[in-house]
């Protein structure tokens, strides 16, 4: 199917190699993220969330990092495999008293392409 | 257990003409999404359900775009009618419960008008 990444940020690397995805958010009141993971012709897929009161979680061979003194997130994924080339997403759902209270907004997108 | 199912996978049809698109919940699950996809962007709520009430349509454009949970279980997605810039994926997403939860994705349906 036809990728839905034309024009997103991308990152090359090889098999074996860990990868970090970077995501800045907007809201400051947002009170949870999420990583989705989005292959060519498919829905995106979850992969790890976190919420404000962390900085860090954990998965399998994926972790998940949160600053929010400078809004940011991240997804390192470790030992990176030609299965995990697809488009990440994060997503950062609106917290109690902002305009988007429950609302999921999804970030610009980053390409991930593993070289065997 | 079954994922969300979406149908149809493709469609294309000419500007000014309607459509009509089709999303099957997770059993159980409560709230239902719609999103619009357009290539090169990360999905963008259209509208949201909780059981067969609207909870959000802000950013439904409600002069060509209609969306309905009848039975609180299948949902459909209608444009009508439909123009150049409404080319893209739509995509339908369900959870558990409103606020609280993932929200889990079908493949969504590829629209292209022409």
């Amino acid at each position: 199917g036809e990728s839905v990444g034309l024009h997103l940020p991308t990152l090359s690397v090889q098999e074996g190699d860990n990868s970090i995805i970077n995501c800045a958010y907007s809201n400051s009141a947002s009170d949870y993220f999420i990583w989705y993971k989005q292959e060519s012709g498919k829905g995106p897929q979850f992969i790890i969330d976190i919420r404000s009161n962390m900085d860090k979680r954990q998965g399998q061979r994926v972790t998940v990092l949160l600053n929010k003194t400078v809004k940011h997130l991240s997804l390192q994924i470790a030992a990176t495999q030609p299965g995990d080339s697809a488009v990440y997403f994060c997503a950062e759902k609106g917290g109690a008293g902002g305009t988007s209270y429950g609302k999921l907004t999804f970030g610009q997108g980053t390409i991930l392409t593993v070289h065997p | 257990e079954a994922g969300v199912a979406q149908s149809p996978r493709y469609k294309i049809i000419e500007k000014r003409q309607s459509v009509a698109f089709w999303c099957n919940p997770i059993s159980g699950h409560a709230t239902l999404y719609w999103y619009q996809q357009i290539l090169g962007q990360g999905p963008k709520l259209l509208i949201q359900f909780q059981n067969n009430g609207v909870v959000d349509d802000s950013q439904l454009p409600k002069d060509r775009f209609s969306a309905e949970r009848l039975k609180g279980v299948d949902s459909t997605l209608k444009i009508q009618p439909a123009k150049l810039e409404d080319s893209a994926v739509y995509l339908c997403a369900t959870g558990v419960a409103y606020f609280t939860d993932t929200q889990y994705f079908g493949p969504g349906t590829r629209l292209t008008v022409l």
